[in-house]
């Protein structure tokens, strides 16, 4: 285990649903990333959040809605997608931001995202 | 801002022999790579790393050497197994903007 719950590990939804992603961390770190993952791209930064504070936003569309209720968690809150979001979405944690030599990046498992 | 090219996107060798996987870097002032190694239905977990001040780092089979004048960075990984298939990423990070940038992985399959 890598330390890191994502829920579900699966979504199919339609372009007028709401839905939500869900990140669980058990390895006591204080920040909290969301990444896409898309075929023949590299890794894309979502969100990054800090002791809860959300600390960066990599110019995100507005139908991706994070939130951090505490170190532990953290959502994606998704609403009116387009097809070209399906992707996997994987949440990361570190001790500290910015994916540094001295905290790095543990991930979850992935959430495979289809918008049809 | 980085950018970070890895090559092959696709690697096929035979087990037991020796596979190389390379990366270059744009941003002469990113100081840490680390590696990320990405198996079928699982995110990416952290498999060696190396920063700026070192030129080669070995862990059992695996080994990373980097090139700061040259900026670039390899992965190295000997005797190969078949549970090293996997899919392979290279990442760069500045710790001035705090911003790490992965490549764009490279899918290494072992063949038995």
């Amino acid at each position: 285990e890598t330390g890191v719950t994502q829920t579900p590990r699966h979504l199919v939804m339609g372009m007028t649903n709401k839905k939500s992603l869900k990140c669980e961390q058990h390895l006591g770190h204080n920040a909290m990333y969301w990444y896409k993952q898309s075929a023949k791209k590299p890794l894309e930064l979502m969100f990054v959040y800090n002791f809860k504070e959300q600390t960066e936003n990599n110019s995100v569309p507005s139908r991706f809605s994070p939130e951090c209720p505490n170190s532990s968690h953290l959502f994606l809150h998704l609403h009116t997608l387009q097809p070209e979001d399906s992707a996997l979405y994987l949440c990361a944690s570190s001790q500290e931001t910015g994916g540094a030599g001295s905290s790095p990046l543990h991930f979850g498992n992935g959430t495979r995202l289809t918008v049809t | 801002g980085e950018n970070v090219e890895q090559h092959p996107s696709t690697l096929s060798v035979q087990e037991g022999d020796s596979a190389v996987i390379k990366c270059t870097y744009s941003d002469s002032a990113s100081n840490y790579f680390p590696w990320y190694k990405q198996e079928l239905g699982k995110g990416p977990q952290l498999i060696i790393d190396i920063r700026s001040n070192v030129g080669e780092k070995k862990d059992q089979r695996i080994a990373v050497t980097l090139n700061k004048t040259a900026k670039h960075f390899s992965l190295h990984i000997t005797e190969t197994q078949p549970e090293d298939s996997a899919v392979y990423f290279c990442a760069a990070h500045n710790f001035g903007n705090e911003k790490l940038t992965f490549g764009t992985g490279t899918r290494l399959t072992i063949i038995p």
